[in-house]
């Protein structure tokens, strides 16, 4: 089966700019993450959803990033403006259901670097 | 708040030697327990869980074991493989937080012909 896709791999901005990350879960998956792993450390939730409604945005820094899950497939995440601690690698994963024990897939992740 | 500990890295060992790495968690229910593995140029990926204490979670020769007395979820090997270079995530999620995983920073295996 395909895993979860994500685009692009690569992305040099500078500062203020604006970018933005697309993901397509594994087909069927109800449940989508987007995880920011910053060099050195694990990776930490921004947002979850649960079909196309949101769980948990709890670590979203909202003044500067959004997401949204159309028809509860495909999410973008944005950054708008970008800073320099932004730089990192940003995760979609996907699972089956939300829960406790539930698997989560994970994509190759898109290296965001800001300059 | 819910937290992981890995010990830190970078672990450097031969080939077919023994390994081990600490995990510790805090957390305030009861979480189910996660090694995830990412090779080079790869994504993360499952590498064996528990979802119970006293559960031992096993995969491609890697062992470990949910303990509840001790919060502890340490990942064993007994020979490792040139091929077992990756770094390491040990992780939790809770069942109050919608399945969420909480990772552990990461702990870098490097292993030598």
């Amino acid at each position: 089966e395909a895993g979860v896709a994500q685009s692009p791999r690569y992305k040099i901005i500078e500062k203020r700019q604006s970018v933005a990350f697309w993901c397509n879960p594994i087909s069927g998956h109800a449940t989508l993450y987007w995880y920011q792993q910053i060099l050195g450390q694990g990776p930490k939730l921004l947002i979850q959803f649960q079909n196309n409604g949101v769980v948990d945005d709890s670590q979203l820094p909202k003044d500067r990033f959004s997401a949204e899950r159309l028809k509860g497939v495909d999410s973008t995440l944005k950054i708008q403006p970008a800073k320099l601690e932004d730089s990192a690698v940003y995760l979609c994963a996907s699972s089956l259901e939300g829960g406790l024990g539930a698997e989560a897939f994970f994509g190759q992740g898109t290296r965001l670097t800001v300059v | 708040g819910n937290s992981v500990t890995q010990m830190e890295g970078p672990v450097t060992l031969s080939e077919e030697a023994f390994l081990t790495i600490n995990c510790t968690y805090t957390a305030t229910g009861y979480p189910s327990l996660f090694w995830y593995v990412q090779y080079p140029g790869e994504g993360l990926q499952l590498l064996l869980k528990a979802t119970k204490a006293d559960d031992k979670g096993s995969n491609k020769g890697f062992e470990a074991t949910y303990r509840k007395e001790t919060t502890s979820f340490h990942l064993e090997k007994g020979s490792v493989q040139v091929s077992d270079s990756a770094v390491y995530f040990c992780a939790l999620s809770d069942h109050n937080q919608g399945g969420k995983l909480i990772f552990g920073q990461g702990t870098e295996l490097s292993v030598k012909p």
